[in-house]
């Protein structure tokens, strides 16, 4: 089992809830990561932080809006979501984001049902 | 952008045969490719990772191959086992990018 652990396991939303997905890592790591999986797109990167601070946003829509209170935990908060973001939700954490050979862990995901 | 290509995309093999999952990847300044394994519910597992200053890495039944001429790296599973039956994925991270772009995964399937 990995040291990054995700809650809930599974959200069942309708599209004008608010609901938010946490993530907190054990390890020590100062870089966090959300990633979408679909059948669609498998692994798609959303998010990055580093020491707390947000170094990358794909192009994410407005309505995913993560937070990072410090290197541990990382939020990501959902309003007004559509069908088609029903997908597993899944956090990573790594060393540090700067290093281009630093692994990355998973958590087990959250799968989000949006109706 | 880096991208990541990765073939096949489903894998079926007898128990006992060798499994073989390649990959291309086309940014050249990438150095660091890592193989996970996606069991049914659960998030990936690190299973084994290769460093551009390698060629070639053992881990037991596990073997990753990377040729940076030709940028493609390739996973090798010998002795397959039921238990290896999961969805793998490889992934390239170069210097100056801050996450891994994954290839769209390989679900493995062995047949007792």
């Amino acid at each position: 089992e990995t040291g990054v652990t995700q809650t809930p396991r599974h959200l069942v939303m309708g599209m004008t809830n608010k609901k938010s997905l946490k993530c907190e890592q054990h390890l020590g790591h100062n870089a966090m990561y959300w990633y979408k999986q679909s059948a669609k797109k498998p692994l798609e990167l959303m998010f990055v932080y580093n020491f707390k601070e947000q170094t990358e946003n794909n192009s994410v829509p407005s309505r995913f809006s993560p937070e990072c209170p410090n290197s541990s935990h990382l939020f990501l908060h959902l309003h007004t979501l559509q069908p088609e973001d029903s997908a597993l939700y899944l956090c990573a954490s790594s060393h540090s984001g700067g290093d281009s050979t630093d692994t990355q862990y998973f958590g087990p995901g959250t799968r989000l049902t949006v109706l | 952008g880096e991208n990541v290509e990765q073939h096949p995309s489903t894998l079926s093999v007898q128990e006992g045969d060798s499994a073989v999952i390649k990959c291309t990847y086309s940014d050249s300044a990438s150095n660091y490719f890592p193989w996970y394994k996606q069991e049914l519910g659960k998030g990936p597992q690190l299973i084994i990772d290769i460093r551009s200053n390698v060629g070639e890495k053992k881990d037991q039944r596990i073997a990753v191959t990377l040729n940076k001429t030709a940028k493609h790296f390739s996973l090798h599973i010998t002795e397959t086992q039921p238990e290896d039956s999961a969805v793998y994925f490889c992934a390239a991270k170069g210097t100056g990018r801050r996450a891994l772009t994954f290839g769209s995964g390989t679900r493995l399937q062995v047949q007792p």
